[in-house]
């Protein structure tokens, strides 16, 4: 069973229409929510943590907020240059987690047209 | 800035060859990772390892080994290409913090076909 769940898989806005990518978790104990940009045949890119139900991060068009159950990347007048997919991932309370590994979500692909 | 490098951008290799991929990192992070990435099951971990000489598995170790003798080096081997194996492979490392921060740092990727 998935723990961390993106929606939607795709989406696709015209420059400057704003909208919302959502991810949810169901792990236990979390310790940190990350976000990620991937440009097409490239390694993911960091983007955000956030650390507690609440808490929001901001980077130009980009902000970030944190609830107890899940995390939402508002995206404010894209533009073409934003398209990529967008990655979640969570630290959980487990063992694996405790030593350093996350678990993504599969991503939201958003695609922005002039 | 993190950097994480990996050996090759493109790789053809055939069924039954054996075959290393190896990941640098130069910011003296102790946890490495390796990901096979493929379109609609998203990223998944192979292995991960937390200090030299350790590792541990991760959610797809079959058919996959890997080697950590130095800190900022990590190989992931094949030890007999199959086609199935064809897929975007993706290290990754991050620093080791009592608490709370594990961002991982990504390499640029290789692509792997096995024929």
């Amino acid at each position: 069973e998935d723990q961390v769940t993106q929606s939607p898989e795709a989406l696709r806005l015209q420059e400057g229409e704003s909208s919302s990518l959502n991810c949810s978790y169901t792990v236990s104990g979390l310790r940190g929510l990350f976000w990620y940009r991937q440009d097409p045949g490239k390694g993911p890119e960091f983007l955000f943590t956030l650390y507690s139900a609440g808490e929001e991060k901001e980077k130009e068009r980009l902000k970030a907020t944190l609830t107890k159950k899940e995390s939402f990347l508002h995206i404010t007048a894209p533009k073409p240059e934003d398209s990529a997919t967008y990655l979640c991932a969570v630290q959980a309370g487990d063992r694996g987690s405790t030593l350093g590994r996350l678990y993504f979500g599969r991503g939201t692909q958003l695609t922005v047209w002039p | 800035d993190v950097k994480v490098t990996q050996s090759s951008r493109y790789l053809v290799k055939r069924t039954g060859e054996k075959v290393f991929l190896e990941c640098v990192q130069d910011m003296d992070h102790e946890n490495m990772f390796w990901y096979r990435q493929d379109p609609g099951l998203g990223l998944r971990l192979i292995y991960f390892s937390y200090d030299v000489k350790m590792k541990e598995k991760g959610d797809i170790p079959e058919g996959y080994s890997v080697s950590r003798e130095k800190k900022e080096r990590f190989s992931l081997i094949l030890e007999s290409a199959s086609t199935n194996q064809t897929s975007m492979y993706l290290c990754a490392s991050s620093l080791r913090r009592d608490y709370p921060t594990y961002e991982q740092y990504f390499g640029p990727g290789t692509r792997l076909t096995v024929t």
